[in-house]
């Protein structure tokens, strides 16, 4: 079925270093994984996404990596700032127009 | 620039009281979303119109009614608010599958 388990729940790093969230899936029918940045009181916005047929993509301080045969797709951010401070949600598109979400990441960078 | 409204931005309603959210999108997008969003959690797809084929989710209740008069706009109506219905609540529009959610910012809603 179409379910996206999102860890970890909450993360804190240091300004500068690197964050890391994963995602895994269970339907291999997924196709494309966007990235969604909420910040608090504010809508969803999209990062970063990619597609089953790329395995990296990459924006400035942003990337994200996707392993098919895993089913697992991972956000990078390098050199975190205090901006970078929000909760994260990955989601997969399987097959149809809708989104399933994950659980969320709670990002908070330390000065 | 706005491309997904949402009005009001706040509503407060007493319990039991109809209300009714509304959506309009100028980016003339096929599919228009409904989400409720309850604090740090992941937004929840309450039903979905793609074009004028209404699609609901099996878990969504009866007290949640749409409507999509035309392709700007969709509206969410909550028969009978309940306490738990008081959440954000969040349009988006898309192309189509496998397409990125274009959101709007949101309705809080409050039951009293």
């Amino acid at each position: 079925g179409e379910n996206v388990e999102q860890h970890p729940s909450t993360l804190s790093v240091q300004e500068g270093d690197s964050a890391v969230i994963k995602c895994t899936y269970s339907d291999s029918a997924s196709n494309y994984f966007p990235w969604y940045k909420q910040e608090l009181g504010k809508r969803p916005q999209l990062i970063i996404d990619i597609r089953s047929n790329v395995g990296e993509k990459k924006d400035q301080r942003i990337a994200v990596t996707l392993n098919k045969t895993a089913k697992h797709f991972s956000l990078h951010i390098t050199e975190t700032q205090p901006e970078d401070s929000a909760v994260y949600f990955c989601a997969g598109s399987f097959g149809n127009e809708k989104l399933t979400f994950g659980t969320g990441t709670r990002l908070t960078i330390i000065p | 620039d706005a491309m997904v409204i949402q009005n009001p931005r706040y509503q407060v309603t007493q319990f039991g009281k109809p209300v009714t959210l509304s959506c309009s999108q100028t980016l003339n997008h096929n599919v228009m979303y409904w989400y409720q969003q309850k604090s740090s959690q992941a937004p929840k797809l309450l039903f979905h119109y793609y074009d004028k084929d209404f699609n609901n989710e099996a878990d969504t209740p009866d007290n949640f009614q749409s409507r999509r008069p035309n392709t700007s706009f969709c509206f969410l109506d909550i028969r009978s608010p309940g306490l738990g219905d008081a959440a954000m609540y969040l349009c988006a529009t898309g192309v189509g599958p496998a397409d990125e959610q274009y959101f709007g910012p949101g309705t809080r809603l409050t039951v009293t």
